[in-house]
């Protein structure tokens, strides 16, 4: 099915350890994102990409890394983790900026521990 | 003033029901408009852009005030399978993102 297409679905990791979520995408979209969800947060955007080779900081950036690896995919790192991004991950795709919203992958639930 | 504000709920509602939703936003410059809706457990999916004349997507409708920076979302007849929390998402945040309201959420009972 076209979309967008996250792993792991779910992960737990240890204080300190580090790892990379992945995201593609096979709509060509242009654009990709990433978010985390909290409860009583909201999403926050974390990094974004608003085409090939270029990675901007959203609202909530610091402990992440992003690498836009192609058009298609959009890795997040945590180099470091900590229990305060224990959080559901979400990446997204647009085509055209924002204009017409963005598709969803399904989600990384993250539990540091 | 948060960029986009909406009554957290829950709104429990019999069968049948219909309800309202409203929205609030900030930036004034904003050109793009949508409800999205997110099931437990799940990504947001988008339910319906808004615009400025008002549309309808069968039970759907959304409004848009731009003067008042308002937006809202009307469900009538309301099904067992529209309980979720609802999204409202507006662009142009200082980045030209979208910008996601914490959501409404609804349960319809039976």
């Amino acid at each position: 099915n076209a979309g967008v297409t996250q792993t792991p679905k779910f992960q737990v990791l240890k204080t300190g350890q580090s790892m990379t979520l992945q995201c593609a995408q096979d709509m060509n979209h242009n654009s990709m994102y990433w978010y985390r969800q909290d409860p009583g947060m909201g999403l926050r955007l974390i990094y974004y990409s608003a085409s090939e080779g270029t990675t901007d900081k959203g609202e909530v950036p610091n402990g992440y890394n992003v690498s836009r690896l192609n058009k298609r995919e959009f890795s997040l790192r945590l180099e470091s983790a900590a229990p305060s991004q224990t959080s559901v991950y979400f990446c997204a795709s647009s085509a055209a900026g924002s204009i017409y919203g963005y598709t969803f992958g399904s989600g990384t639930r993250l539990t540091v521990v | 003033r948060k960029e986009v504000e909406q009554d957290p709920g829950p709104f429990n509602v019999p069968e049948g029901a219909t309800v309202a939703f409203n929205c609030t936003y900030s930036n004034s410059a904003s050109q793009s408009f949508f409800w999205y809706r997110q099931d437990c457990r799940k990504e947001p999916k988008l339910l319906m852009s808004v615009y400025s004349s008002g549309n309808e997507d069968g039970r759907f409708t959304a409004q848009l005030n731009r003067a008042s920076q308002y937006i809202s979302l009307l469900i009538r007849d309301s099904k067992l399978s529209d309980s979720a929390t609802y999204l409202c998402v507006v662009h142009g945040g200082s980045q030209g993102n979208l910008i996601f309201g914490k959501g409404t959420k609804l349960s319809v009972k039976p």
